[in-house]
């Protein structure tokens, strides 16, 4: 069964550092998203990504953040300069178009530790 | 972001029983509804969804209910197993804008044997 894949599972960096996380979405998908969760707390949307473009982001997606698909199948979240409260798990979600359905198809993730 | 919320943190069930998730939800405008399981260490997979214009639909062993008039929606999954404790979230959007969900702060189910 096809799968979003995620690397890596789980990364630890010292604020300020730059970090990027990088996802696989589903071949046939042309929907990418980021969505963050703070440890113990609800999923959060940061980003929509749709033809070459960001579609919709949260107030949360702020300039600190980037996404970039370099090539026919990774799709990136670039986090300029860290700060403690970017620790959380991120997943990335493809959708495929015409589905006429909200499915989201949610990798595992990647945990970002700041210290 | 919009205020989707769980009234119950915590549920636990024994095996067999009927499990009932609520949620309730704050924008009249949301149209459309999905409700996801999250497993520890997983990312959220998706149940069932829901649509403004219809207030029940079924699924294998699992019932979304939607009652609009006072913003909440349900889940229940019949004759609980073992492989449902996870947490559950609901997330709304409007109709057709799938680019944006709005998860609720999730309830986590416990089904004890």
């Amino acid at each position: 069964e096809p799968e979003v894949t995620q690397t890596p599972s789980h990364q630890v960096t010292q604020m300020g550092q730059e970090v990027i996380l990088r996802c696989v979405p589903i071949s046939n998908h042309l929907y990418f998203y980021w969505y963050r969760q703070i440890l113990g707390q609800k999923v959060e949307f940061l980003v929509s990504f749709y033809n070459n473009e960001i579609s919709e982001k949260s107030e949360i997606f702020d300039d600190q953040f980037s996404v970039e698909r370099p090539d026919g199948s990774n799709f990136t979240l670039k986090i300029r300069s860290t700060k403690l409260e970017d620790s959380a798990m991120y997943f990335c979600a493809s959708s495929a178009v015409g589905a006429n359905t909200g499915e989201l198809f949610f990798g595992e993730g990647s945990r970002l530790t700041v210290l | 972001g919009e205020n989707v919320g769980l009234h119950l943190p915590t549920l636990s069930v024994q095996e067999g029983d009927n499990s009932i998730i609520n949620c309730a939800y704050s924008n009249s405008a949301s149209d459309y509804f999905i409700w996801y399981k999250q497993e520890s260490g997983k990312g959220p997979q998706f149940i069932i969804d829901i649509r403004s214009n219809m207030d029940k639909r079924q699924g294998q062993r699992v019932t979304v209910l939607l009652n609009k008039t006072v913003k909440h929606l349900s889940l229940q999954i019949a004759a609980t197993q073992p492989g449902d404790s996870a947490v559950y979230f609901c997330a709304e959007s409007p109709l057709y804008n799938f680019n944006k969900f709005y998860f609720g702060s999730g309830t986590k189910l416990n089904v004890k044997p």
